[in-house]
């Protein structure tokens, strides 16, 4: 079956530092990918996507490549903000009439001051 | 436009009681999926409506049930509770059923299974 596997956190950054999420997926077909991002008392919001390989989906400064070789599609972003701070979920999801998604466990995001 | 709306926010039921949550999708929405989301984990899927018809099932026991009304708002019922059905239940619309790309997630009701 489909499974996405995401980098354990939680993560904590300080302004303006690099980030970098990774996660890898096994898939049955020929998945489309995103990240979702979760604040507090929020629903979850799709941040971006990519539907095939070498794709990038970019979004707020967050950018994420859909890399079929290695079933990977790392989430990076150059410079952080305390607006920033989230759960991140990586997913997936195959093409068909009812297209579930299958998200990974998330990774808790603190960017301090 | 309203957003995708849930209710109630929170609750509180004890094991064995059963539990109706509420989706108001999104307007234009005809299709609505439901997802358990436990502690520290992503969300799992539950099931999907779509025109009033359950169209996909993910692996959840079948006192799991939904409706999908004509106003394709939706509910999700969970009969005889158990502990582990503690968790965040979130439900997302969207314009038809492989529009994943559309889809609006609500902000979920919390449920608490004592």
């Amino acid at each position: 079956g489909n499974s996405v596997t995401q980098m354990e956190g939680p993560v904590t950054l300080s302004e303006e530092a690099f980030l970098t999420i990774n996660c890898t997926y096994t898939a049955t077909g020929y998945p489309s990918l995103f990240w979702y991002v979760q604040y507090p008392g929020e629903g979850l919001q799709l941040l971006l996507k990519a539907t095939k390989a070498d794709d990038k989906g970019s979004n707020k400064g967050f950018e994420a490549t859909y890399r079929k070789e290695t079933t990977s599609f790392h989430l990076e972003k150059g410079s952080v903000q305390v607006s920033d701070s989230a759960v991140y979920f990586c997913a997936l999801s195959e093409r068909g009439s009812a297209r579930q998604l299958t998200f990974g466990s998330g990774t808790q995001l603190t960017v301090l001051p | 436009e309203t957003g995708v709306t849930q209710s109630p926010t929170h609750l509180i039921k004890t094991r064995g009681q059963q539990v109706t949550l509420r989706c108001s999708s999104q307007s234009g929405h005809n299709t609505v999926s439901w997802y358990q989301q436990a502690l520290g984990q992503g969300p799992q899927f539950i099931f999907q409506y779509y025109r009033e018809e359950e169209n996909g099932r993910g692996n959840f026991p079948p006192r799991f049930s939904g409706l999908q009304f004509p106003n394709y708002s939706s509910e999700l019922n969970v009969n005889a509770l158990e502990l582990d059905d503690s968790a965040l239940y979130l439900c997302a619309s969207s314009l038809d059923p492989a529009g994943v790309e559309t889809q609006y997630f609500g902000p979920g009701t919390r449920l608490l299974v004592l």
